[in-house]
């Protein structure tokens, strides 16, 4: 099975402020996707930004880009000028075999005025 | 356009009832996936469709879980017997897949309590 490791369980930051939430995983895949999710208290599940591993270049999607080092396995998400919106818990998703996803257990992020 | 649609929304059930879980993915979307979120075991992929295909349901916790999906535009997961550790939120996502995994899109979620 593939594994996922989110080691911030929760964080906070003041509104305005930068956090970045960290993740690393293990694939044997090669050519791969990664996600980054959201989930508010609605529970709906967001996608927040896709970054495709064969790419050298990082994601970046208005307040919300990634840091990602392949050959580490690391995948972290950074926001910039945190919102009160964006409160949620965070869940990175790199792939599985296939076209599956597998979900880390999600960092709680608390964004305080 | 419409998102992923789930329904119902919530349900609650006494344990030993079935229960019927329901999911129409997005137009022309031709991949689905189930999958059940709770606060100990997080995020769990159950069973996943291409092209209407079963392809991995090594997710399926036991044989009281059936699924299926007899159209492009339909899924259903079904319990029967329900237990009360079945108590969790359902989700059901999909989307276009050509080769490596592609984006997936959820539904707002299906909170099933089993008393």
């Amino acid at each position: 099975a593939q594994t996922v490791t989110q080691s911030q369980p929760e964080m906070s930051v003041q509104e305005a402020e930068t956090v970045t939430l960290s993740c690393t995983y293990d694939t044997s895949e090669n050519n791969y996707y990664l996600f980054w999710y959201k989930q508010p208290p609605s529970r709906q599940m967001i996608l927040v930004i896709r970054q495709e591993a064969y790419k050298q270049q990082n994601a970046t999607e208005n307040r919300f880009s990634v840091n990602f080092q392949k050959a580490a396995k690391s995948f972290s998400l950074k926001i910039s000028d945190s919102q009160l919106g964006d409160t949620a818990m965070y869940f990175c998703a790199p792939p599985n075999a296939g076209n599956m996803l597998t979900f880390g257990g999600g960092t709680r992020l608390m964004v305080k005025p | 356009d419409a998102g992923v649609i789930q329904s119902p929304r919530h349900e609650v059930t006494e344990m030993g009832q079935e229960v019927t879980l329901r999911c129409k993915p997005i137009s022309g979307h031709n991949s689905l996936f189930w999958y059940r979120q709770t606060m100990m075991r997080g995020l769990e992929l159950l069973i996943y469709f291409n092209n209407n295909v079963p392809i991995d349901d090594s997710g399926m916790p036991e044989d009281r879980f059936s699924a299926k999906m007899p159209n492009a535009s339909f899924s259903t997961l079904k319990i029967q017997p329900s237990e009360p550790r079945d108590s969790a939120v359902y989700f059901c996502a999909s989307s276009f897949t050509s080769g490596s995994s592609d984006t997936q899109y959820f539904g707002p979620g299906t909170r099933l309590t089993v008393l």
